[in-house]
This record gives C-alpha cells, sequence and structure tokens, in this order.
C-alpha cells in the first residue's frame, strides 16, 4: 500500500497527559498537512510543511500542539497536557507541490 | 479560499442517479473545483478535480457552468456503499501560491436506501 498511513489510528488518554502521533505521506510527496476533524463537522486545517519547513499554522494550533517534519518525510503532532476538548479524528494528508491531496485514515484520539 | 455551499443532506434509492450542487459565488480565476467522499472514521477520499465544463472519470462527472459559480458532482446508479458525506472544495490547487490548506465546510450526506 503506497497511500497515506498514520500511527496509531486510536489513541485513549487521561488529561494532562502527552501524546504524539505519527504520518507517513506518499513518497514522493513533498507537502504533508494535518487537519483535526470533529463529530458533525469538516476536516479543520492545523498546519503544513513543504518538505522539512513548517510554512503554516492555524490559529487552532495551540501552543500545546507542535508538529515536526525532520527529514522531509514523515510527520510527528504532540498534544502536550491533553485536554477533554482535543478529543477528535487528527488527519494527515499529502500533496505533491499544490496538487490534489491525499487523506490518511486518521487517529482517533479520546481524552478521558 | 471560496467560501461554498452544499446542502446539508440528500436521500437516494439504490441505482439512482445523484447529483449534488455546490455554490461558489466567489470563486477566483485560478481556482478549481474539487470534491472528496468521506465515510465514518475514514479520512476523506478524493473523488473529482475540474476546472470549467465537464470532467469524468470511473467514479463521478463533474459539471461545471461557464460562470464557474456553481458546480455539480453527478453519482451514476448509486449503491448503498456510496452513502457517505461529499465535500465540495474550491482553491487554487495547481497554483504556486504559497497557501496549501483546504477549507471543509459541512459537507452533504448522502443517505441511499435499498
Amino acid at each position: 500500500d503506497t497511500g497515506v498511513s498514520q500511527d496509531p489510528r486510536h489513541k485513549i488518554t487521561k488529561r494532562g497527559q502527552n501524546v504524539t502521533f505519527r504520518c507517513d505521506p506518499i513518497s514522493e510527496h513533498n507537502r504533508l498537512y494535518w487537519y483535526r476533524q470533529t463529530l458533525g463537522q469538516g476536516p479543520e486545517f492545523l498546519t503544513y510543511f513543504q518538505n522539512e519547513a513548517q510554512l503554516e499554522k492555524s490559529r487552532l494550533l495551540s501552543n500545546r500542539f507542535s508538529a515536526e517534519r525532520p527529514k522531509g518525510s514523515f510527520s510527528t503532532l504532540e498534544i502536550q497536557r491533553t485536554e477533554q476538548g482535543d478529543s477528535a479524528m487528527y488527519l494527515c494528508a499529502s500533496s505533491l507541490g499544490q496538487g490534489i491531496q491525499y487523506f490518511g485514515p486518521g487517529t482517533r484520539l479520546l481524552v478521558l | 479560499l471560496a467560501k461554498t455551499t452544499q446542502p446539508v443532506s440528500m436521500d437516494s434509492y439504490e441505482g439512482q442517479e445523484v447529483n449534488i450542487t455546490c455554490s461558489h459565488n466567489n470563486i477566483a480565476t485560478n481556482d478549481y473545483i474539487t470534491w472528496y467522499q468521506q465515510f465514518p472514521s475514514q479520512g476523506p477520499r478524493f473523488i473529482i478535480q475540474g476546472y470549467k465544463t465537464k470532467v469524468t472519470n470511473e467514479v463521478a462527472s463533474l459539471f461545471i457552468p461557464a460562470d464557474r459559480k456553481s458546480s455539480t458532482l453527478s453519482l451514476p446508479r448509486v449503491s448503498l456503499s456510496d452513502t457517505a458525506v461529499y465535500y465540495c472544495l474550491v482553491g487554487a490547487f495547481n497554483y504556486g501560491g504559497s497557501q496549501g490548506n483546504l477549507i471543509f465546510g459541512k459537507g452533504t450526506k448522502l443517505s441511499v436506501k435499498p
């Protein structure tokens, strides 16, 4: 399978804990995006990378969130001191330049 | 990115053709129109993209009138497995700008009944 992959698919954590998600994009894609989706809503943009450079961040990305793409390949999204409001599906997408974005299956986070 | 308006929900029956219309009155010259499909607990899946007139692939057709202020996604002979949320987006997907994020609305929830 050469699509976008995300790990883990599900994560349950207690409030105040830190969590980290991983995204592996389609291999030749230089852009990688993170989105968050809550129930009944469309995905909301969080941030994106072109190669290893983080080019844009949404205001949704509070200082408890950090994303990296150290070698321009896979990316990680970390949430520190999780809150119940962080419960959502976290989606990763990749594209070649500003072409069509292909999404991964998502990581569903539940904060208790 | 231009704002889009699409119906909240639609019902259909198996074997029927479904047309979902999206309004995008403020579409810019460089904007393309893209549709995604999303099943519960999965990421959105790209369906089709177009700029003007008509585009067809193995899954759907996209009709865009000359003024480009709206577009219609056509799904031929739907089946139960086409039950999903469909999102219409417009943006300069093929333009060399710096902004790359997609702005999703709430989409259209299509329910296909037997």
